[in-house]
Order: C-alpha cells, then structure tokens, then sequence
C-alpha cells in the first residue's frame, strides 16, 4: 500500500517567515499534486510536478519533486495571513487506472 | 463558472436514516470522485466514476452507494447512516486518469446523531 507521510502535521508562525512543508513516501510515484484547502471550502489545485528534481514556482511557493519521485517538499517566502490554510499532496501512480494518494495534511496559521 | 457544485452544505441526520448527497459538474469531465474527510485524516476515497453509466469501489465504500446516469452528475447514498459516517464529503472531477489533478466542490458536511 502506498502511502504519502506529511510533516509537520501543523505550523504556526508569525508574518514574514520563511517555512517548508514536506511530503514522504517509500514508493514512487509518477506525479505529485499539491493542494490548498481553506476553512469550509474543497481542496484547490496549487501545482503538478511530474519530473524527479523538478522545481516550480508560484509567486512565493516553491514546490519541488524528489530526483528519485518519492518525496516532495513546499517552501513558502515571507509568508503571509493569507497562505493560512490547510496543505495535502497527493501522489499519482504509475498507471492511469491508480487513483491518487492523499497525505493527511498539514495545518499552517499564519498571524500578522 | 460553477464548477462542482454539492448540495445540501450542512446535514444532520438520525441513526437509521437514509439520504443522498448530490454533486454537479458543468466542465463536461469524465471522471468524478466522493472522498470523505475527517480530522488528521486527509482524503479517502470513496466511489469513483470514470464515465456515465460506469462506478467502482475505493478505498473505503462500506455503507455507500452511487449512481452515473448522466455525465454531469453523481449522487452518494447513504442507506442506513451509522454514527461512524459523520464527516466532511466532498466530491470532486477530473478529465483524463485516475491520477490526474481534481477539482473539488465545496463539500458537505453530514453528522449523524
């Protein structure tokens, strides 16, 4: 059974800071989705990485995917009020048929 | 500029009861999804469509059942609602793969009492 391990679990930090959110797993996967979901809202795509070592960026989100496709972490610059939320990746298998695999998440509040 | 769209929002409902969660789409996706979500948990699936007319069991369908009559939607019946199914559900879409990104409606939320 695949699973995706994320941590910390939850962060809580002040206006300004730097964080990274990492995403773990012992399998490999061929993609690896990254989520935001805000208090009583479904989850919202932020990124798809699909190649091991590749980096993306999204304004002040830096996403990366493990050179051998079993990791991903998420760094957030200065962060702000607005990136509170709650942070899931999500593998994709090798097949089309393999449904995704959700990590359980993690809890970020950021205070101004 | 709809999307997946859930209803009802909120529910409470007795033990024994039974109900159906409706989910909408309007972007003409193949795929549809109902997770549920319940605290430090993350998202676990339920029953997923990969057309009209084709359903399959995910990872926990226990106590589920659903419907593909149409493209656009995919209803999640709950026929007789235990105290272990008070959670957050959410459906979601996609276009082409089980493994390809979703877009996700704003979920319902259900406690059963």
């Amino acid at each position: 059974t695949q699973l995706l391990e994320q941590s910390p679990q939850f962060l809580s930090i002040q206006e300004g800071e730097n964080l990274t959110v990492y995403c773990n797993s012992s399998s490999v996967f061929s993609s690896l989705q990254w989520y935001r979901q805000e208090p009583g809202e479904g989850p919202v795509l932020l990124v798809t990485v699909v190649t091991g070592g590749e980096v993306k960026k999204l304004k002040r989100l830096t996403f990366q995917f493990g050179d051998a496709r079993k990791d991903s972490s998420l760094h957030i610059t200065a962060a702000q009020p607005g990136d509170t939320g709650l942070y899931l990746c999500a593998g994709g298998g090798g097949q089309a048929g393999t449904a995704l695999i959700f990590g359980k998440g993690t809890t970020l509040s950021v205070s101004s | 500029n709809a999307g997946v769209t859930q209803t009802p929002k909120f529910r409470i409902l007795k033990i024994g009861q039974s109900m159906t969660l409706q989910c909408a789409q309007d972007m003409n996706h193949n795929y549809m999804y109902w997770y549920r979500q319940d605290p430090g948990m993350g998202l676990k699936l339920i029953y997923y469509s990969v057309g009209a007319g084709i359903t399959d069991k995910g990872e926990v369908p226990n106590g589920y059942n659903v419907s593909r009559s149409t493209t656009e939607d995919f209803p999640l019946r709950l026929e007789l609602a235990a105290p272990s199914q008070t959670s957050v559900y959410f459906c979601a879409s996609g276009t082409t793969g089980l493994n390809q990104p979703q877009h996700f409606g704003d979920g319902t939320r259900l406690s059963i009492l």
